[in-house]
């Protein structure tokens, strides 16, 4: 039973461009949740897609958006980008049902801004 | 919004020491978890313990929700327990799954042989 898969590992990108970063969650999980983790702090809530939907936000800029497809696998896209974007990006996933499970990590897709 | 502390930010160890590392929370949560993350940045749940007690293994983790506080329990540490442990909590938000999780900014652990 595979857990979270995130892709690519590591990007290096330059500031000003786009990247988007790709997420499948694991089997059986339809909620999908993305956070930011700048080095030595802990990790912060961006976003959460449930049914195809944007459901909750954390305090990130429009320039982060994201999408979910019907198979529940998920993206994050981050325009103009900054050089204080460059962190490491997890994916979570869990079912919504029922309301209190826990969440599942994939390995992160770690981004550079140069 | 929710502030969670964890306490100490730094724990030195000898291989085969115990320790407690500590979780504090500002208000009512229906989700609280506690994850290792490791040197290539792996997050690995350890506990989802909104309250009582739980065991597994070496570690052990309790959560006393009217008094917001949790604590993990690493017994017997071995080198392969270094890491960063990050405690995290979440309110249900109306029909929605706990996805907005709060950090704390982490214990890091360090166990030398």
């Amino acid at each position: 039973d595979a857990g979270v898969t995130q892709s690519p590992t590591h990007l290096i990108k330059t500031r000003g461009q786009q990247v988007t970063l790709r997420c499948s969650p694991k089997s059986g999980h339809d909620t999908v949740s993305w956070y930011q983790q700048a080095l030595g702090q802990g990790p912060q809530f961006i976003f959460q897609y449930y049914e195809e939907e944007e459901r909750q936000r954390g305090n990130f800029p429009d320039r982060f958006s994201g999408h979910q497809f019907p198979n529940y696998s998920s993206e994050l896209n981050v325009n103009a980008l900054l050089l204080g974007d460059s962190a490491l990006y997890l994916c979570a996933s869990s079912p919504r049902q029922p309301y209190n499970s826990p969440l599942h990590f994939g390995n992160g897709t770690r981004l550079t801004v140069t | 919004g929710i502030q969670v502390e964890q306490s100490p930010p730094d724990l030195i160890l000898q291989e085969g020491a115990n320790s407690t590392l500590r979780c504090n929370f500002s208000d009512s949560v229906n989700n609280l978890q506690w994850f290792h993350q490791n040197p290539w940045g792996q997050l690995i749940n350890l506990f989802y313990i909104p309250s009582g007690t739980k065991q597994n293994g070496r570690l052990s983790a309790t959560t006393v929700a009217t008094e917001r506080y949790s604590l993990l329990y690493i017994s017997s540490s071995q080198t392969t327990d270094s890491g960063v442990y990050f405690c995290a909590v979440s309110i249900r938000a109306g029909g929605t799954s706990y996805g907005k999780l709060t950090f704390g900014q982490g214990t890091i652990l360090t166990v030398h042989p």
